[in-house]
């Protein structure tokens, strides 16, 4: 089965701190993976996406990277700020599956001032 | 630009009522979607429009009926609501086009309460 896995569900960091987060997929036969934002009651905004043929993808303060043959990608955040407490999703589209977004559970980040 | 656009967000119905959910988008983009999002669960497709005048089920259809009623618009209805629909339904958008699957733009959310 065609899963996407986030790990871990919570995280709680002091602000300023360097952080990762992790995606996992079951099947390295992907087109793309992105990485979401979603706040509170709020809907989801996009803030990477790394098609299958590229290793990473760079905006600001984040770094995504996409590792296929081991099933993995991180999200890394550099000097983190309390606006980016937030839930962050991972989201695989799988290569015969054309367009649907499979989920993961998301991270659950609190930064504290 | 809006983006997209969702209405109502909030709604609460009683068993066996009907409604439609509305979403439309201003980006010209050609795909639409509706999710729905549960905790534990994730976000699970119900339908989505590759296209106008195309419709496709998703994961979780049963239940729902969809409209493409043009390029900008995507309904989503419920006939005869269940508690287990309860949930927040999530439209999004992209652009659709080229072989590549591209970034989806998501609305606000409608969260739905069937009693």
């Amino acid at each position: 089965k065609q899963e996407v896995t986030q790990i871990p569900a919570a995280l709680s960091v002091p602000e300023g701190e360097n952080l990762v987060l992790n995606c996992s997929f079951t099947d390295s036969a992907i087109y793309n993976l992105q990485w979401f934002r979603q706040d509170p009651g709020k809907g989801l905004t996009s803030l990477l996406l790394i098609q299958s043929s590229q290793r990473e993808q760079t905006s600001g303060r984040l770094n995504a990277s996409l590792d296929k043959s081991s099933g993995r990608s991180t999200l890394y955040i550099a000097a983190s700020q309390p606006g980016d407490s937030a839930t962050y999703l991972c989201a695989v589209i799988y290569a015969g599956n054309n367009r649907k977004l499979i989920w993961g559970l998301g991270t659950s980040l609190a930064v504290n001032p | 630009n809006a983006g997209v656009t969702q209405t109502p967000k909030f709604q609460v119905l009683k068993t066996g009522q009907s409604m439609t959910l509305q979403c439309a988008q201003d980006m010209n983009h050609n795909s639409m979607y509706w999710y729905r999002q549960d905790p534990g669960m994730g976000l699970r497709l119900i339908y989505y429009s590759a296209s106008e005048g195309t419709t496709d089920k998703g994961e979780v259809p049963n239940g729902y009926n969809v409209s493409r009623l043009n390029k900008r618009e995507f309904s989503l209805r419920l006939e005869s609501a269940a508690p287990s629909q309860t949930s927040v339904y999530f439209c999004a958008s992209s652009h659709g086009t080229g072989s590549l699957p591209d970034t989806q733009y998501f609305g606000p959310g409608t969260r739905l309460t069937v009693l």
